[in-house]
């Protein structure tokens, strides 16, 4: 059974701290997707990562793939309130068309 | 941009009835996914269409079908609703993707379905 476990579920941080989020999958997946919920709003995407060692950057936010490791990691620069949603990692499996989803992390920015 | 579309923000229904959702892609995309999320279960795949009258299972299909009749319409059927299918249902569109793409699924903004 396919799992993704991100760690952790609640975050809450002040504006100007720095924070990681973690993303752990149990398959050989090496595609991996974060994307960005607003409360009663849909998902946004934010970041594809293809390979191992991948690392993409949009702002405050910068993802980070580790195939071996089956790792991934959302990093957030020095919050602003902005920021806050819950954010999922899903991972791309054997498939070509299913991703199977984190259970989200909510994160709240405080003043 | 890609629009996905859901028929209906909020739908309010009664046990027993049969229910129909509706999405609707403008992209021409080949796949389509119907997901429900629940407070602390993230989002759980029901079913998902990769053609015009394909379709396949996910993890949560039970009580639940689908058609796609045409490519950009997929649309879920709660065949007899019961209240344990309360949720939110997003359905999201991809383009076929190989082992290296790098398109992701597109989301619409959900339907919030309460089965009373």
């Amino acid at each position: 059974e396919l799992k993704v476990e991100q760690n952790p579920l609640f975050l809450s941080m002040q504006e100007g701290k720095n924070y990681t989020i973690y993303c752990n999958y149990s398959t050989t997946s090496d595609r991996l997707y974060w994307y960005r919920q607003d409360p009663g709003k849909s998902l946004e995407s934010l970041f594809v990562l293809l390979s191992n060692g991948a690392v993409k950057q949009e702002g405050r936010l910068m993802a980070s793939l580790d195939t071996k490791a089956r790792l991934s990691t959302l990093h957030i620069t020095a919050a602003v309130h902005d920021l806050s949603a819950t954010y999922f990692c899903a991972e791309g499996g054997g498939s070509n068309y299913k991703l199977t989803f984190g259970k989200g992390t909510l994160l709240t920015v405080n003043p | 941009d890609v629009k996905v579309t859901q028929s209906s923000r909020y739908l309010v229904k009664r046990t027993g009835e049969k229910v129909f959702l509706e999405c609707v892609q403008d992209m021409d995309h080949e796949n389509m996914f119907w997901y429900r999320q629940d407070p602390g279960l993230g989002l759980r795949l029901i079913y998902f269409s990769y053609d015009v009258k394909m379709k396949e299972k996910g993890d949560i299909p039970e009580g639940y079908s689908v058609s796609r009749e045409k490519k950009e319409r997929f649309s879920l059927i709660l065949e007899s609703a019961s209240t344990n299918q309360t949720s939110m249902y997003l359905c999201a569109s991809s383009l076929t993707i190989g082992r290296y793409s790098n398109q992701p699924q597109h989301f619409g903004d959900g339907t919030r379905l309460s089965i009373l």
